[in-house]
């Protein structure tokens, strides 16, 4: 069993929809929540963290953690064609190392 | 942009060499990790940097080694290339190794192995 798993997609919504991202894990250890966004051929840039459960929100983007069932989902509001990109959760394995633990990434496609 | 460089963007090798891929952290990050991304994947950790020394590494063979210089810049070496390292080749900088270090990425090196 992978420690993190995702759910590979593609994912198409029309422009303007709300967008809803999820991934598990296994690893109660894991205690920061990471979501990167990947656009083709390039490095993945840092969106939004949560530190354990609850929500944070950064703008269109709102990261939701639940320890209690594992789930880590990140929502986009007002979905834009920009938002066209491959979206990677990575929860941190803690410790001396903060060591990212991605899943595969869910493709997204926003169609205009 | 993160601030985070590597060279080269692209490059092209024959099974059995060597290859040396450079990475220049952001100002005043001391951290620097190297990940691996095959086509289709989320990268996968190969190691941690900090201070000059390797702290942390992941399921990676010896033949992938590294290196971190006094102004925190940072080498990865893969000897022997398999035409499984063929890959994009990730390097992450951050303000310290410790858990709750903001982990920024570079664009990465992408890697050809004939």
């Amino acid at each position: 069993q992978k420690e993190v798993e995702q759910d590979p997609g593609p994912l198409s919504v029309p422009e303007g929809a709300i967008v809803s991202l999820n991934c598990t894990y296994s690893n109660s250890a894991f205690q920061y929540f990471m979501w990167y966004r990947q656009y083709s051929r390039k490095g993945p840039e840092l969106l939004t963290y949560t530190y354990s459960s609850g929500n944070k929100e950064d703008g269109r983007f709102t990261a939701q953690v639940d320890k209690s069932s594992k789930y880590i989902s990140l929502f986009i509001r007002d979905s834009q064609p920009s938002d066209s990109a491959t979206y990677l959760c990575a929860p941190e394995r803690g410790g001396a190392t903060n060591k990212l633990i991605f899943g595969t990434g869910t493709l997204l496609a926003v169609q205009p | 942009e993160t601030g985070v460089t590597q060279s080269p963007t692209h490059l092209i090798k024959t099974r059995g060499q060597q290859v040396t891929l450079r990475c220049s952290s952001q100002s005043g990050h001391n951290t620097v990790s190297w990940y691996q991304q095959a086509l289709g994947q989320g990268p996968q950790f190969i190691f941690q940097y900090y201070r000059e020394e390797e702290n942390g590494r992941g399921n990676f063979p010896p033949r992938f080694s590294g290196l971190q210089f006094p102004n925190y810049s940072s080498e990865l070496n893969v000897n022997a290339l398999e035409l499984d390292d063929s890959a994009l080749y990730l390097c992450a900088s951050s303000p310290g190794g410790g858990t709750g270090n903001t982990i920024y990425f570079g664009e990465g090196s992408w890697l050809t192995v004939v």
